[in-house]
């Protein structure tokens, strides 16, 4: 069965460094979405993607956060200068066009933990 | 804006016992989607059923199945016959169609005891 991959599983790394979180979605999904959760906490929306540019944000995903899908299969997310309040769970989801009758259903990756020392 | 709401932070339930976990939505939309999906400690999220707000038939997957209220915005799971691999924390979502964001609720742990 298809699925979405992310990588790293775990990233360390020092407070004011640049990370790029990468994930590839399902092959034939065109909406992609990244979400963040910090330990204890809910699941919170970043920003979605479609047809190459964002078509929504959050007010979490201010100008330190950026997405890109610099290839065919890729979607990365980048934080410029990390934070520690950045030290999450970042999820990726993708989801194919809705289907006449079906439902527009996000499928999650396994997620990667960045820690901000 | 939509919301979510789930009022019980933890619940357990005996071993092949009926559990049922409560969620609650806010909305002016008339379509829309909701889901239960289940987070495990490996903290993967994993999709346990999904409802669409125009079928009035509630959603069921083996154990798992939903009693959905349009009317009072009410979306209860009930997991038949528990496991000890349904331990996990439980998250009630909601979303509008065409590719919109998730809104999730802030889960519900459930402990499963032998």
């Amino acid at each position: 069965e298809p699925e979405v991959t992310q990588t790293p599983s775990h990233q360390v790394t020092q407070m004011g460094q640049e990370v790029i979180l990468r994930c590839v979605p399902i092959s034939n999904h065109l909406y992609f979405y990244w979400y963040r959760q910090i330990l204890g906490q809910k699941v919170e929306f970043l920003v979605s993607f479609y047809n190459n540019e964002i078509s929504e944000k959050s007010e979490i995903f201010d100008d330190q956060f950026s997405v890109e899908r610099p290839d065919g299969s890729n979607f990365t997310l980048k934080i410029r200068s990390t934070k520690l309040e950045d030290s999450a769970m970042y999820f990726c989801a993708s989801s194919e066009a809705r289907v006449a009758g079906g439902p527009d259903t996000q499928y999650f990756g396994p997620g990667t933990r960045l820690t901000v020392l | 804006a939509q919301t979510v709401t789930q009022s019980q932070p933890e619940m357990s339930v005996q071993e092949a016992e009926t559990v049922t976990l409560s969620c609650t939505y806010d909305t002016s939309e008339n379509n829309y989607y909701l889901f239960w999906y289940k987070q495990p400690p490996s903290r993967q999220m994993i999709l346990v059923i999904r409802q669409e707000a125009y079928k009035q038939q509630n959603a069921t997957e083996n154990r798992f199945s939903v009693n959905f209220q349009k009317a009072a915005k009410s979306f209860s799971l009930k997991i038949s016959d528990s496991q000890l691999g349904d331990t996990a924390m439980y998250f009630c979502a909601f979303t509008r169609p065409y590719g919109n964001k998730l809104v999730f609720g802030a889960g519900t742990i459930l402990r499963v005891k032998s």
